[in-house]
């Protein structure tokens, strides 16, 4: 089955700082991958996600790439902000949806 | 995106009883899941609660323990049988939109289950 990887665990920026959080899946054949923001004591929150036809996606601060061929997707964050304080998760999917472990960013004021 | 509730939002039982936590969605769905998540873990996928047919689990997730309905395409239950400290998690509902497979999945609120 589908084995999802993530790194970092944590992460910590200076606000207005970018922040990259890069996740590797193992099924080849996995062609969805969404991106979830979780607040403490929150559910997991849908902030973007890519198909496998698309190498990169983007909305306002937020890009995902894609590279098929590694088997690799990032999210990019560009101008963080405190808000964006949460923990991330990754997700991949060919009928099951497998997360990775997630990443707790913290963004300094 | 579909609106999620789940009943009840937390509970406290003691070990041995049994808790039933339902999951409501405003509109028709065709996938519904049940992840457990565990303190500061990942979602671990349950089960896919499938309408008028018997759950599929994962792997390490069995019926006796985690009984699921699924009586219309609104509607799910997850029932947390026989219960042990170790199962206290939150547990949430997952709805998919859409007639595609690997279609978003929305989270319900989640139940903050505690087990003593």
């Amino acid at each position: 089955g589908e084995n999802v990887e993530q790194h970092p665990s944590t992460l910590s920026v200076q606000e207005g700082d970018s922040a990259v959080i890069k996740c590797t899946y193992s099924d080849s054949a996995s062609n969805y991958f969404p991106w979830y923001k979780q607040e403490l004591g929150k559910r997991p929150q849908l902030i973007i996600d890519i198909r496998s036809n698309v190498g990169e996606k983007k909305d306002q601060r937020i890009a995902v790439t894609l590279n098929k061929t590694a088997k690799h997707f990032s999210l990019h964050i560009t101008e963080t902000q405190p808000e964006d304080s949460a923990v991330y998760f990754c997700a991949a999917s060919n009928n099951d949806m497998r997360f990775g472990a997630g990443t707790r960013l913290t963004v300094k004021p | 995106s579909a609106v999620i509730s789940q009943k009840p939002s937390r509970d406290i039982c003691q070990r041995g009883t049994s808790l039933t936590i339902q999951c409501q969605v405003d509109s028709q769905v065709t996938m519904m899941f049940w992840y457990r998540q565990q303190p500061g873990q990942s979602l671990t996928l349950i089960a896919t609660a499938n309408q008028g047919s018997e759950a599929t689990y994962e792997s390490g997730f069995v019926i006796d323990k985690f009984p699921i309905s699924r009586p219309n395409l609104t509607f799910s239950t997850l029932t947390v049988s026989n219960m042990s400290p170790e199962d206290s998690s939150i547990y949430l509902c997952s709805v998919e939109t859409g007639q595609v497979s690997t279609d978003t999945q929305y989270f319900g609120p989640g139940t903050r289950l505690t087990v003593l």
